[in-house]
């Protein structure tokens, strides 16, 4: 199957500052990637989607200027979290969609970024 | 945002037994897939289902795609420790690259030696 990164896997900081995090596809190009959002014992929420050389498509509810999406390349996506606050402690998770070995087209996620803000 | 149904939320099972879980929609979706997901980590893809009555296999696990479109269920058989976790399924109404999942509520699975 198609192998997603993401960096860094851990974060913290502080309150008020910004953190970036990247989510890149490994061995296959992705034009459209998604950002996840999953809470303790929660299921995942998507919050936007990442379009490579267009603006991001966000969900009902995902501040587009808090959460700002990049996707400059086929092959990376980042999520910036602007002026964190301990409330956006989450683990954040993006994946994209890819083809497995039998050619039919499906999504695989990263292994996720734990953003823990003070 | 939506969600899809699963059930059950959460299960203890002891190991060499059969589990049984499933996932509803009041909507139809045209792709169905079923994902593990181990602490502190990402969703890892199990079986992926295209096709309505469609019956799948990998290894201990046996996925359905529902002949309505709006549920899919996932067997494992003979359950062994490694297979605790949370399984969610989700679905997909469209193909494409920019095509998005909706995620199940998840099942949290425990294994008893």
């Amino acid at each position: 199957g198609a192998v997603v990164s993401q960096h860094p896997s851990r974060v913290i900081c502080k309150s008020g500052t910004s953190v970036k995090i990247e989510c890149r596809s490994l061995d296959f190009q992705a034009t459209t990637m998604f950002w996840y959002r999953q809470f303790p014992k929660q299921s995942l929420m998507l919050m936007a989607t990442s379009n490579e050389g267009s603006k991001a498509t966000y969900e009902q509810g995902v501040e587009k200027d808090k959460f700002l999406i990049n996707h400059a390349s086929l092959t990376l996506s980042t999520l910036t979290v602007t002026s964190a606050h301990p409330e956006d402690s989450s683990f954040y998770i993006c994946s994209a969609n890819g083809f497995s070995g039998t050619g039919l087209e499906t999504q695989y996620f990263g292994p996720g970024t734990r953003l823990l803000v003070l | 945002g939506q969600q899809l149904n699963q059930s059950p939320q959460s299960m203890f099972i002891q190991e060499g037994e059969d589990v049984s879980m499933n996932c509803t929609s009041s909507s139809i979706f045209n792709t169905w897939l079923w994902y593990k997901q181990d602490p502190g980590e990402g969703p890892v893809l199990l079986i992926a289902l295209y096709k309505a009555g469609e019956l799948t296999s990998n290894g201990r696990l046996t996925a359905q795609f529902g002949i309505t479109r709006k549920d899919s269920f996932l067997n494992i058989s003979a359950s062994i420790p490694s297979d605790v976790g949370i399984y969610f399924c989700a679905g997909r109404r469209s193909t494409g690259t920019a095509s998005k999942l909706t995620f199940g509520t998840g099942t949290r699975l425990q294994v008893t030696l």
